[in-house]
């Protein structure tokens, strides 16, 4: 079975703090992909990255960066410099065996950014 | 480009009604999938549709229903409404069939079972 795990449930952090926020994910496949999500208050999830089991290369995107590690199933979330329109609920989520396995999400992080 | 669009925003129905919520993909898009989020269940699947055709399901019972027409359009269906069924579900569109295709998400319709 699938299962992702984001323990922090909540964070606060003041305006221009860097953030780390946590994914730890389960899976029997070798194949899979990981995703994160952003749902600002208005409600909509908003897609920010896509990762396959085999890319392990970490990404930059802006202020935002990833950190994938297959030793410790992690794949962790970094704002650098966060901006009060960062604050949202931020999802993990796994896909498992050949991508046609539907969407397991973890239960989120609200982040709050305080200006 | 059009995003996700998903009618109503909001409905307040009564136990033992059923309702129907409705989503437009992104134009070109042809999956559709459904997700229910409540604080204490957070994010499930309930159903995936590719070219009408349901591809997944989740772990809902059969109450939840839905069907996708050929303009990619999607419906879902609630039948003898709960109160548990109070959720905010919403819509996502991808261009191919799978959980490992990036989704765009509508802004949801909030449900409250009263």
């Amino acid at each position: 079975a699938q299962k992702v795990t984001q323990a922090q449930t909540e964070i606060s952090v003041v305006e221009k703090e860097d953030v780390t926020l946590d994914c730890v994910y389960e899976t029997r496949d070798t194949t899979y992909y990981l995703f994160w999500y952003k749902q600002p208050p208005s409600g909509e999830l908003v897609f920010l990255i896509r990762r396959n089991s085999f890319d392990e290369q970490n990404e930059i995107s802006g202020r935002y960066s990833w950190n994938f590690q297959k030793s410790t199933s992690s794949f962790n979330f970094t704002i650098t410099a966060s901006q009060v329109v960062d604050s949202a609920v931020y999802f993990c989520a796994l896909s498992g065996g050949s991508g046609n396995t539907p969407l397991v999400f973890g239960k989120g992080t609200r982040l709050s950014v305080i200006a | 480009k059009a995003g996700v669009t998903q009618t109503p925003r909001y409905l307040i129905k009564t136990r033992g009604q059923q309702v129907t919520l409705s989503c437009s993909p992104i134009s070109g898009h042809r999956s559709v999938s459904w997700y229910q989020q409540t604080p204490g269940q957070g994010l499930q699947f309930l159903f995936e549709y590719f070219s009408e055709t349901q591809r997944n399901k989740g772990n809902f019972p059969g109450r939840f229903s839905g069907r996708q027409f050929s303009n990619s359009r999607s419906e879902m269906n609630v039948s003898t409404l709960e109160l548990g069924d109070s959720a905010l579900y919403l819509c996502a569109s991808s261009f191919g069939t799978g959980g490992n295709q990036p989704q765009h998400f509508g802004d949801g319709t909030r449900l409250s079972i009263l």
